[in-house]
Order: C-alpha cells, then sequence, then structure tokens
C-alpha cells in the first residue's frame, strides 16, 4: 500500500502565507490522485476544503487554494487567520483505493 | 439543509459485529460516491471503503478487507458498513463523506471494541 507524506506540523504568522505538502511513496502526485484536502479542528468532524487538486467547495475560503507543486499536491493558505489553526489531511488515490496522509498540525502564532 | 448522520456504534467485544448505518438528507445521494473513514482516539484519519453511485463497485483498504462489508440503499438514502470479526485496532469514531462536488461529513459514530 502506498504511504502518502505530510509535513507533522507548520507554524504560521497571522496574515502569512503557508504551503502545506502532500507526497507519494510510488512517486510524482498527478491530477491522477485527485488530490482532496481536509479541515479538522479539535472534537469537530473534518470539513472538505479541496477536491480533485484544485476545486473548491462553496463554504471554503477564498484564502486556500489547491495545486501541484514539484510532484507534489499543495494546499496553499494565503493570509492565515487565527480560525484557520487546525489538523489538515491531504487523501489520495490509488486505482480507487485511497490513503490518507498522516496530517498536519498547523499553528497559527 | 444537507445532514449525513451515522448511527450504530457501541460497546463490542473482540470478535463482534457491528453495522453501522449513514442516513443522508437534503442532497442527491444516489448520484455520489461515498466513503467511510475512521479516526482512533488522538489519531489521524484512515480511509476504510468507497463504493461507488449505484453499489456496483467497492473497494476497501487491506486493514479491513475481508472483515467489512459496505453497501447503499439508494431507495432509503443510506450507506451502510458491516463489520464483522472486529479487533481491538479497530475502535475509532466512524465517519461517512460524500465524494466530489459535495464534500460532506457525517458527525461520526464511536465504535469501542473490548471485552
Amino acid at each position: 500500500q502506498a504511504v502518502v507524506t505530510q509535513e507533522p506540523s507548520l507554524t504560521v504568522s497571522p496574515g502569512g502565507t503557508v504551503t502545506l505538502t502532500c507526497g507519494s511513496s510510488t512517486g510524482a502526485v498527478t491530477s491522477g490522485h485527485y488530490p482532496y484536502w481536509f479541515q479538522q479542528k479539535p472534537g469537530q468532524a473534518p470539513r472538505t476544503l479541496i477536491y480533485d487538486t484544485s476545486n473548491k467547495h462553496s463554504w471554503t475560503p477564498a484564502r486556500f487554494s489547491g495545486s501541484l507543486l514539484g510532484g507534489k499536491a499543495a494546499l496553499t493558505l494565503s493570509g492565515a487567520q487565527p480560525e484557520d489553526e487546525a489538523d489538515y489531511y491531504c487523501f489520495l488515490s490509488y486505482n480507487g483505493a485511497r490513503v490518507f496522509g498522516g496530517g498536519t498540525k498547523l499553528t497559527v502564532l | 439543509e444537507v445532514q449525513l448522520v451515522e448511527s450504530g456504534g457501541g460497546l463490542v467485544q473482540p470478535g463482534g459485529s457491528l453495522r453501522l448505518s449513514c442516513a443522508a438528507s437534503g442532497f442527491n445521494f444516489r448520484s455520489y460516491w461515498m466513503h467511510w473513514v475512521r479516526q482512533a482516539p488522538g489519531k489521524g484519519l484512515v480511509w476504510v471503503s468507497r463504493i461507488n453511485s449505484d453499489g456496483s463497485t467497492i473497494i476497501y483498504a487491506d486493514s479491513v478487507k475481508g472483515r467489512c462489508t459496505t453497501s447503499r440503499d439508494n431507495a432509503k438514502n443510506t450507506l451502510y458498513l458491516q463489520m464483522n470479526s472486529l479487533r481491538a485496532e479497530d475502535t475509532a469514531v466512524y465517519y461517512c463523506a460524500s465524494s466530489g462536488d459535495t464534500g460532506y461529513w457525517g458527525q461520526g459514530t464511536l465504535v469501542t471494541v473490548s471485552s
């Protein structure tokens, strides 16, 4: 089974920009992995932010964007807000099966 | 209002079985692939299974293959997860989630496997 890797933790200053990445043990992440990004705050269910690499939901704040960057999927937060402090998970598709990354704990400080 | 409401969790002994349900409302459930995802206490998200819109294709994580069966009843707008031969490591909150341009999640149901 493939392993999906994420930064365990990142810190961003309020108003700053940060990029979270999502890599695959099988090689470069492509659009064919249909990357998703999820946000989870303590005690809450996850929330889907991005699907199929870069598509946003109606509830996704405009400051979040998804892309492919350097062989990885990427989630960029531009203009971080205190309420963005959360765990972020990516999720890749491998011939129909899905694998989550271990998650990135994002601190806004 | 869109809702995904999981039910059926609880305390079960090792080797036992449980059937989880996920009742959907407020969106066109029958058109979307659905996932089961679990999260052990204090741990990350783990994908469990995916079922396509008509239930004809189901894929499982290796960790549950052969012990779990995912199904759906589109007439009842409900997703199911039948879990057998439960182990302590299956203890987790189980979430259902919709795929694609819906992206909805339920609040989860806790399954505790313990003697």
